[in-house]
């Protein structure tokens, strides 16, 4: 069955830093990736996708690529801000069809001043 | 423009008891999904509604556990003689017929059996 495997948190960082925060999937055929955000006290947001391999999701400085080869979806920020702390989730669903979402169990991010 | 909405937000039961939580999904969404999140855990699948069909429940935790979308618009899901181990975040999230799997989620409704 699919499965999704990220790093354990929480990952604490000072402001300016960079962020890498690791996932990697099991899945039959060639599903979608997610990376959704989850803001203390809000519900879960889309951050970025990407629905087929080398694809490269982006979005408020946040990057993640689809590396099949490696099955992975890492995480990136070249700089992240204290408003950047939240609980950020990886999750893998079909490319057709209704979308049962696999997530992981979630990174919690720290920045600090 | 709303987004998904959950109520209540907060509930406090005593075990044996039954809880009904209610989502509104987007207007134009016409799939809607539950899913459960336990502490430190991501969220877990549990029904999926296209329109006021129920086209997967086999994931429904137990028999305890039921969904209803009536008239294709609003869902409810309902817990029966709740269990401590039912103390969870109940998240709905919905999405359009077409697109590439994003689901827009609502803030969740958090459970807590005594």
């Amino acid at each position: 069955g699919n499965s999704v495997t990220q790093m354990e948190g929480p990952v604490t960082l000072s402001e300016e830093a960079f962020l890498t925060i690791n996932c990697t999937y099991t899945a039959t055929g060639y599903p979608s990736l997610f990376w959704y955000v989850q803001y203390p006290g809000e519900g879960l947001q889309l951050l970025l996708k990407a629905t087929k391999a080398d694809d490269k999701g982006s979005n408020k400085g946040f990057e993640a690529t689809y590396r099949k080869e490696t099955t992975s979806f890492h995480l990136e920020k070249g700089s992240v801000q204290v408003s950047d702390s939240a609980v950020y989730f990886c999750a893998l669903g079909p490319n057709s069809g209704y979308s049962t979402l696999t997530f992981g169990k979630g990174t919690m991010l720290l920045v600090s001043p | 423009d709303t987004g998904v909405s959950q109520d209540p937000r907060h509930k406090i039961t005593k075990r044996g008891q039954n809880v009904t939580f209610r989502c509104d999904p987007i207007s134009e969404h016409n799939r809607l999904y539950w899913y459960r999140q336990t502490l430190g855990q991501g969220p877990e699948f549990l029904t999926y509604f296209q329109n006021e069909a129920q086209l997967e429940k086999s994931r429904l935790l137990s028999d305890r556990f039921s969904a209803e979308r009536p008239k294709g618009s609003f869902s409810t899901l309902e817990i029966q003689r709740t269990e401590q181990g039912d103390s969870a975040m109940y998240l709905c999230a919905s999405s359009p017929g077409t697109g590439t799997g994003e689901l827009f989620f609502g803030e969740g409704s958090r459970l807590t059996v005594l």
